[in-house]
Parts: C-alpha cells; structure tokens; sequence
C-alpha cells in the first residue's frame, strides 16, 4: 500500500518568505509526528498529533512555526518568515495507533528546505 | 544521562564481520525503545520498539537487547553484508508517552 508521503522534496527559499510543507499519512493512521534533521543533528522533534489535534506540540522550535492537520489526515507545517537556521530536512512519520509512541513510526521522504 | 547517545559515531567494517552499537539513554520514567535504520536517499525503517527489561529482539541478521534499569540498548548485526550500510538511529520514549528523543545514530559502511 501507499506509504507516508510528503512534497515538495525540496524547496529553495529566501529568507522572510514563508513556505509550507505537507505529510499524507498512511490511510487509517491516526498519530502523525513532524520532526526536522539539521545538518549535523539527530532527529528532532517537532509536534505530535493524535486526529486533529496536538496534544504535543513542544518541539516547536518559535512562534513561526505552526502546524495543523485536517480530516485526521493530510498536516501542513507552515514556517513563517524564514530564517537560514530553519534549513532542514523535514520528516513526517505516521502511526496507526493511539499512544503512538509505542509502536512504530512509517517515515515519509523528507521535504529538504534551503533558506537563502 | 539526560539525552540518547549512540556509539560509535561511524563504523566501517568488511563484509562478514559482526558488529555492534550502542544506545544509551535516560533509564527513569522509561516507556519504549526504538531502533531505526535510515539509507541514504530513503526514509527511516523501523527495525524494533522494545518495552520491557530484558527484551530481545530480532530480524534476520539483525538483533536488538534492552536494559532499562541501566539505561542501554545494544543492536546487533551478524555477518555484516554491504546492503546493511546506513545509519542506525535508537531512540527513547521517557517521561511521556507520545514525545520519541533521538540519537544523533551510528553510520555503518560495510565494504566488500
């Protein structure tokens, strides 16, 4: 079946612009996480959900970066006003269970964002 | 240890060899283990989500053991092939049930 998928895979942008980003999760999953790789960094996370709502969303790392999701489906993490540290690769993962954090999470592609 | 480490940072071993890394992390209010595995160009797979003290896991070549009272889970890969390259990424689900912390990883080249 589909897996985790997430577009753009890249986006080059300039700094103070805003860009957003979208995860479709896989179908029935109802967690879904954002998570960014800086270069040189593990994996941080972002903002978990649960349906519709964020129970989680102390990653977030300023007031620019928001996410929401629709439908208990597809999430839109938009960052507002780039700023060159925002440059990342940006992962979405999904997970079919409540208490997510105890299963296992499928990975999405990744969109990397370039601010310039 | 407040963070997940892993160790080693990058390990480069010849075909058929046996290695292993370790994850380490903070051993109170400790919910669940979980080991990824991430090529380059791909998405992160998951391998593992261990839960209790003393689980041992395994895939394949691939095995995984968990000690929470001390705080450290070793993976295991026996008679490494080079479609095993990439890098191995652990991370710890403690104090809360939704939030995973994780590892920098171990990059693994294996050559012929």
């Amino acid at each position: 079946g589909a897996g985790v998928s997430q577009s753009p895979s890249n986006k080059v942008t300039e700094k103070g612009k805003d860009v957003e980003l979208r995860c479709d999760p896989i179908s029935g999953h109802t967690a879904l996480y954002w998570y960014r790789q800086s270069l040189g960094q593990g994996l941080e996370f972002l903002i978990y959900f649960q349906g519709n709502s964020a129970p989680d969303k102390s990653g977030l790392p300023s007031d620019r970066f928001s996410a929401e999701r629709t439908g208990g489906s597809v999430s839109t993490l938009t960052i507002q006003r780039t700023q060159q540290e925002d440059s990342a690769v940006y992962l979405c993962a999904s997970s079919p269970q409540g208490l997510a954090g105890f299963y296992e999470q499928y990975f999405g592609p990744g969109t990397r964002l370039t601010v310039t | 240890i407040l963070n997940v480490e892993q160790s080693p940072q990058s390990l480069h071993v010849q075909e058929g060899d046996s290695t292993n890394f370790t994850c380490s992390f903070p051993s109170s209010n400790f919910y669940a283990l979980h080991w990824y595995r991430w090529e380059t160009a791909k998405s992160p797979e998951a391998l593992f989500v261990m839960t209790l003290n003393g689980d041992e896991k395994k895939k394949g070549r691939i095995s995984a053991t968990l000690n929470t009272k001390e705080g450290y889970s070793y993976l295991y890969i026996k008679g490494s092939q080079p479609e095993d390259s990439a890098t191995y990424l652990c991370a710890s689900l403690t104090g809360t049930a939704s939030k995973l912390t994780f590892g920098t990883g171990t990059r693994l080249q294996v050559t012929l």
